[in-house]
């Protein structure tokens, strides 16, 4: 059974950065495209971007380009979502999910960032 | 990017009814490899992640009732539920992954009638 557990709930400053983990419970991390998919209160989901730990790839959607860092650490099968110059509308929960052909399998239980002065 | 667009946005069937939900992209979807339509469903109950539904387009993921079935080709693609039931109640996300960034429908929200 493939389990992802995030790391807990952050409260942020505007123009601050947050780093959220997403660890592996079991199941050959490497292999499989992580992909980190955020939802605003209320709203619909919103794929931020993904890795292929094995192959060190990484693909942002562009909204996301030049804040966002995806990466992995294949030591510890954990991967990080690092989201920098923060402003409110960032509020959101985020999820990790692990991928097969880019259908996300199995997800983590959300980590909610809140963003405010 | 490629545009989901789901319909209808929200949806109420009687228990015991089927359940029709829309999805269209904005361009083709098919993955020549495999010949087969890159597009997932997803369910997601209030407080929780979303849960993979359908893969392919129309492959049940494991563990999924086989009241769910997913059909369509070309740019329009379809969820059936068949024999709605109360536990059913949740939104549904529809999401292409031929190409990145892998976008979502804007999900249909049904409720019991």
């Amino acid at each position: 059974q493939v389990q992802l557990v995030q790391s807990g709930a952050e409260v942020k400053k505007p123009g601050s950065s947050v780093k959220v983990s997403c660890k592996a419970s079991a199941g050959t991390f490497s292999s499989y495209p992580i992909s980190w998919v955020r939802q605003a209160p209320g709203q619909g989901l919103e794929w931020m971007g993904r890795i292929i730990p094995i192959l060190g790839t990484v693909n942002y959607a562009l909204k996301f380009q030049g804040r966002v860092t995806i990466t992995a650490d294949e030591s510890t099968g954990t991967a990080y979502m690092e989201l920098s110059s923060l402003r409110s509308e960032d509020t959101a929960l985020y999820y990790c999910a692990r991928d097969h052909h880019g259908d996300s399998r199995y997800w983590g239980q959300g980590t909610l960032v809140t963003v405010s002065s | 990017d490629i545009v989901m667009t789901q319909s209808p946005d929200s949806l109420a069937v009687s228990l015991g009814e089927r359940a029709t939900l829309n999805c269209r992209s904005s361009q083709s979807v098919l993955y020549s490899f495999n010949n087969k339509n890159s597009i997932a469903w997803y369910q997601q109950k209030p407080g929780q992640p979303p849960k993979l539904l359908i893969y392919w387009a129309s492959a049940p993921f494991s563990g999924v009732p086989d009241r769910f079935s997913g059909s369509g080709s070309g740019t329009d693609f379809t969820l059936t539920i068949s024999n709605l039931q109360a536990e059913d109640v949740a939104v549904y996300y529809c999401q292409q992954y031929y190409t990145t960034p892998y976008t979502f429908g804007q999900g249909t929200k049904l409720e019991i009638k």
